[in-house]
């Protein structure tokens, strides 16, 4: 079985701050893991994906993501927080050929001013 | 390019009833998969249609149905409503390929009373 785990489900961060997500998986075979943005009354939108080419990936508005199988967590992280950047995140992974994707319960990021 | 499409945007149906949400997916796009998110939540993976059939199912009951049609646009019909269907009903298209990545609709916020 896969699974995800997002470790807080709340993050409170200052404008111009680092922001790290942190997000840890299961699988038992090779996963393929994804980060997605939530913006309120909005579906997800796909920030970034590992599929195994690079362990250090980058996505949009920023963002990029350590794939380290040794520690079997799958960061997402921004230099620099923007108010813009206030969205839940969805931690995501697929392990199985016909793309099934498990998501974990999400991250509610809050940028303070 | 239009992406994922999803109608209706809200719906309020009455315990008992039945209900079909309707997805038209992204240009190009030939797997459809449907998620239900209730209030605080991840998304849950409900099925998931290739070819016009169900190719893969998650952990929902018999009451949880769908189709897709040869123009890769799918509904999801759910029978004998339950106030705990009460959710947002989320379409994610893709091309077939684990490590693709989806692109979600808005989704349909279901209300059940």
């Amino acid at each position: 079985a896969q699974s995800v785990t997002q470790l807080g489900s709340h993050v409170s961060v200052s404008e111009g701050a680092l922001v790290l997500l942190r997000c840890n998986y299961s699988s038992s075979v090779p996963p393929y893991l994804f980060w997605y943005v939530q913006y309120p009354n909005q579906g997800l939108q796909l920030l970034l994906k590992y599929t195994s080419a690079a362990t250090l990936v980058k996505g949009i508005n920023g963002f990029e993501a350590e794939f380290k199988k040794s520690e079997t967590s799958f960061h997402l992280t921004k230099p620099s927080a923007h108010m813009s950047d206030a969205a839940e995140y969805f931690c995501a992974l697929s392990s199985g050929g016909y793309q099934k994707v498990t998501f974990g319960i999400g991250t509610k990021l809050q940028v303070i001013p | 390019d239009a992406g994922v499409t999803q109608s209706p945007t809200h719906l309020i149906k009455t315990r008992g009833q039945q209900v079909t949400l309707r997805c038209s997916p992204k240009s190009g796009h030939d797997t459809v998969s449907w998620y239900q998110q209730a209030l605080g939540q991840g998304p849950q993976f409900i099925f998931q249609y290739y070819e016009e059939e169900e190719r893969q199912r998650g952990n929902f009951p018999d009451r949880f149905s769908g189709h897709q049609f040869p123009n890769y646009s799918s509904e999801l019909n759910v029978n004998a409503l339950l106030l705990g269907d009460s959710a947002l009903y989320l379409c994610a298209s893709s091309r077939d390929s684990p490590n693709y990545g989806y692109t979600f609709g808005s989704g349909t916020r279901l209300t059940v009373v």
